[in-house]
Formats: C-alpha cells, sequence, structure tokens
C-alpha cells in the first residue's frame, strides 16, 4: 500500500521560495501521475500541478509562472518549488497520486503539511 | 478552464435523512468517445486529507458505503448520501478529471441537525 509524506519548511518569508519534497513509500512509483495539491486555511482544494514518472508536467495555469515540480526517481521523491511567495500562498500543501492513466482521479493522499507565509 | 460550481454550501440534515449535493461544470465532463464522465466526489474529513468516494460520476469506491451514490451526466452532478450518519459529517468536493487543469467544486459542508 503506498503512503505519501510531505516534508519541507513549515514558515517561508514573503517574496522567498516555497521548497516541499514529497516521499512514495510502499509501492511502485513509476507508470503514475504525481499530483501537488493545496488548500488555505478554511478555504477549497486548489489543484497546483502533476507531473508523469517520466517527467513530464502540467501546472496551473494561474500558477505556471512561479511553480516547478521535478521528480526524482531513484528516491521516489517528487518536489515541489514555489517562489515569490506572498500570504496568499498559506495553505496545508498535499502530495497525491493518481489512480493509473492519464485522466484517473486522486485516489491517495499524503497527510499535507501546512506553510505559512509570514515575515 | 473547467469552472465547478457546487450548491449548497452548505446543509445540515438530520441522522437518518438524504442529504443532496450539486455539481455544476461550465463545460461538459462526458467524454463521448467512451461514454465516461470525467467527475468524481471526495469527502474530507476536518483534519484530513480528502478521500475518493466516487469516480467516472457514479462508481462508488471499494469500501465505500452504499449509502454513498453519484449520478448526472455533462454538466450536472449530484451526489446522494441516503441515510445519513454522524460519521458523514464532512466537506464534499467534486472534482472535473476531463481537462488537464483539474479543477475542484468549492466544496459543500454537511453537518448534522
Amino acid at each position: 500500500q503506498v503512503q505519501l509524506q510531505e516534508s519541507g519548511p513549515g514558515l517561508v518569508k514573503p517574496s522567498e521560495t516555497l521548497s516541499l519534497t514529497c516521499t512514495v513509500s510502499g509501492d511502485s512509483f513509476s507508470s503514475y501521475y504525481w499530483i501537488w495539491i493545496r488548500q488555505p486555511p478554511g478555504k477549497a482544494l486548489e489543484w497546483i500541478g502533476q507531473i508523469y514518472y517520466t517527467g513530464s508536467t502540467i501546472y496551473n495555469p494561474f500558477l505556471k509562472s512561479r511553480v516547478t515540480i521535478s521528480v526524482d526517481r531513484p528516491n521516489k521523491q517528487l518536489s515541489l518549488k514555489l517562489n515569490s511567495l506572498t500570504a496568499a500562498d498559506t495553505a496545508v500543501y498535499y502530495c497525491a497520486r493518481q489512480k493509473l492513466g492519464e485522466n484517473t482521479p486522486i485516489d491517495c493522499w499524503g497527510q499535507g503539511t501546512l506553510v505559512t507565509v509570514s515575515s | 478552464d473547467i469552472v465547478m460550481t457546487q450548491s449548497p454550501d452548505s446543509l445540515a440534515v438530520s441522522l437518518g435523512e438524504r442529504a443532496t449535493i450539486n455539481c455544476k461544470s461550465s463545460l461538459s465532463v462526458l467524454y463521448s468517445s467512451n461514454n465516461r464522465n470525467y467527475l468524481c466526489w471526495y469527502q474530507q474529513k476536518p483534519g484530513q486529507p480528502p478521500k475518493l468516494l466516487i469516480s467516472w460520476a457514479s462508481a462508488r469506491e471499494s469500501g465505500v458505503p452504499e449509502r454513498f451514490s453519484g449520478s448526472g451526466s455533462g454538466t450536472d452532478f449530484t451526489l446522494t448520501i441516503s441515510s445519513l450518519q454522524a460519521e458523514d459529517v464532512a466537506v464534499y468536493y467534486c472534482q472535473q478529471y476531463y481537462d488537464s487543469f483539474r479543477t475542484f467544486g468549492q466544496g459543500t459542508k454537511v453537518e448534522i441537525k
């Protein structure tokens, strides 16, 4: 059974770059699409982007200029970088996995990590 | 992008009664070549990540109680909880996975009356 664990700083300053890592354990890394999603406190889910295990990416067009998602296949990790942070980027950040296939729902989520953007 | 709009934003239902949540997409999420609706429903309890309940608009995931059902096609979808239980208190989200830019509804909070 796959498990996903996000890690990274809980507090980041405005204008800086957020870097998060998601470590995948217990299942294959290959053949899946891996997702980053965020949720501001008390608000709805927002899809940030996805990456195929080969490295091809699709980003939320509203965040595309600030986001980079990458994979480290040997270590079964995916990473998220989000630059030029503002308070509006304060959220719980989740990594997740789609079911097998290109257009499928998400069937597995990490527990999420809260990132606060504040000076 | 496909905008997903849920209604209502919140509802309070008595235990054992029916709860109905609607989700409307700004564009059809029905793929004509396979006649499948690329729409799913998640349940999110406080402090937890979302949990997938229903895929393809009406396919219940393994282990999801039968009281949860999904229906609809094209642009209009419904999640129904036939007999609300205390453990169903949560926020429910619809999501389309038709477009490469996935989008969620704003969520519907279900509470006990």
